[in-house]
């Protein structure tokens, strides 16, 4: 079963820091997501990725955030200056289609960041 | 825009026992309505889902049923196991927000023996 790959499992680091997060995403899927789950409350939709560009993102996805495709295979979360606020699980996701409504992701098992 | 509401946890049920875990949902569209269940350990997987109302979804025991009047889709299981023991999430996904899916916050199944 083809399976969305994400390191690290846990990083710890200090605020002001940089991270980057690592996905890969099914090798068929054309659309890449990341959501993040601080502890205890919801799923919340950071950034979507299509054809080499952001297509959509939310209030959150602020300029400390960037997203990346740099091969053919990753795809990359950036935070280039942690605050302790962004302690989370993120988690990436791919699909195979956008839209249609039934929009399927696959998710992988998450990395927890943890700022100090 | 697009919500989800779903009971608070943890849900703590016997072996055998009957379970139902509410969602309700606010969207812009016809929203189709997922279940995902993340094992410990594990990433978000698909258990179930329903593209229109009345729709039922069903998959491992666990149904849930598209309720457009009640803007509802609670998952039920007739007889849980140790083995579901997990988070259980509701989500939606409409063209109101670009079919991004929309999660609620999860509710955590503990299943004794």
């Amino acid at each position: 079963e083809p399976e969305v790959t994400q390191t690290p499992s846990h990083q710890v680091t200090q605020m002001g820091q940089e991270v980057i997060l690592r996905c890969v995403p099914i090798s068929n899927h054309l659309y890449f997501y990341w959501y993040r789950q601080i502890l205890g409350q919801k799923v919340e939709f950071l950034v979507s990725f299509y054809n080499n560009e952001i297509s959509e993102k939310s209030e959150i996805f602020d300029d400390q955030f960037s997203v990346e495709r740099p091969d053919g295979s990753n795809f990359t979360l950036k935070i280039r200056s942690t605050k302790l606020e962004d302690s989370a699980m993120y988690f990436c996701a791919s699909s195979e289609f956008g839209e249609a409504g039934a929009n399927v992701l696959t998710f992988g098992a998450g990395s927890r960041l943890t700022v100090l | 825009g697009n919500s989800v509401t779903q009971m608070e946890g943890p849900v703590t049920l016997s072996e055998e026992a009957f379970l139902t875990i509410n969602c309700t949902y606010t969207a812009t569209g016809y929203p189709s309505l997922f279940w995902y269940v993340q094992y410990p350990g594990e990433g978000l997987q698909l258990l179930l889902k329903a593209t229109k109302a009345d729709d039922k979804g069903s998959n491992k025991g666990f149904e849930a049923t598209y309720r457009k009047e009640t803007t509802s889709f609670h998952l039920e299981k007739g007889s849980v196991q140790v083995s579901d023991s997990a988070v259980y999430f509701c989500a939606l996904s409409a063209s109101g927000g670009n079919y991004i899916p929309t999660f609620g916050r999860g509710t955590s199944l503990i299943v004794h023996p």
